[in-house]
């Protein structure tokens, strides 16, 4: 039973344009969503994240956008560099279960 | 500040061996992980530590047993290994306070099991 679903294996997009990568989720008990980033040969590392009685919170260039009544999020990057070419996690947690549950992941190439 | 450090970072075995996977974090985090990531599949628990002296199954803890040894340190031994536990493992650590999932991790070690 898949909680977090990211049901876009891979996304390709210009440099210099947006990059949206989605996320779904069917636990409405959530309290936080976040994002990971994770380059290969690496461990995952923490991007952005919302709480639940949010809709929308920026840092940079990474913003995500939390639809809590279609259980959806989104992240957004503007503008994507060469350098966000990368796997991105989406996550989400009930407050205090220590149980951070992540979706399949999403590989984001950035093209020169 | 090494942060969290896993080790080996590449091990083969063949059906049926034992080893261990050491992890150690210098942050003094209370709370600690076991993940397992497979292709299509994500990452998935399989056992955590809320702090010294307990530990408790994650999601996937089959095959799988734990010992948080002291605050600094969280070991996964595989007893008997089989081929379907050819994955890459990341350790990760949390302060008790960050109950909002900001987890700090390893590089991981990338084991095959023939």
């Amino acid at each position: 039973d898949q909680q977090v679903k990211q049901n876009s294996p891979s996304l390709s997009v210009q440099e210099g344009r947006i990059s949206i990568l989605n996320c779904d989720y069917t636990n409405s008990m959530f309290d936080y969503f976040l994002w990971y980033k994770k380059y290969p040969a690496e461990g995952p590392t923490f991007l952005i994240s919302i709480s639940s009685i949010k809709d929308k919170n920026e840092d940079g260039r990474f913003t995500v956008f939390l639809n809590k009544s279609a259980k959806h999020l989104s992240l957004h990057i503007v503008p994507s560099q060469p350098g966000d070419s990368a796997v991105y996690f989406c996550a989400a947690i009930i407050q205090g279960a220590q149980k951070l549950v992540f979706g399949q992941g999403t590989r984001l190439t950035i093209n020169p | 500040n090494a942060g969290v450090t896993q080790t080996p970072k590449f091990q083969v075995l063949k059906t049926g061996q034992s080893m261990t996977l050491q992890c150690a974090q210098d942050m003094n985090h209370n709370s600690m992980y076991w993940y397992r990531q497979d292709p299509g599949m994500g990452l998935r628990l399989i056992y955590y530590s809320a702090s010294e002296g307990t530990t408790d199954k994650g999601e996937v803890p089959n095959g799988y047993n734990v010992s948080r040894l002291n605050k600094r340190e969280f070991s996964l031994r595989l007893e008997s290994a089989a081929p379907s536990q050819t994955s890459v493992y990341f350790c990760a650590s949390s302060a008790r306070t960050a109950a909002e999932g900001k987890l700090f991790f390893g590089s991981g070690t990338q084991l095959s099991v023939l």
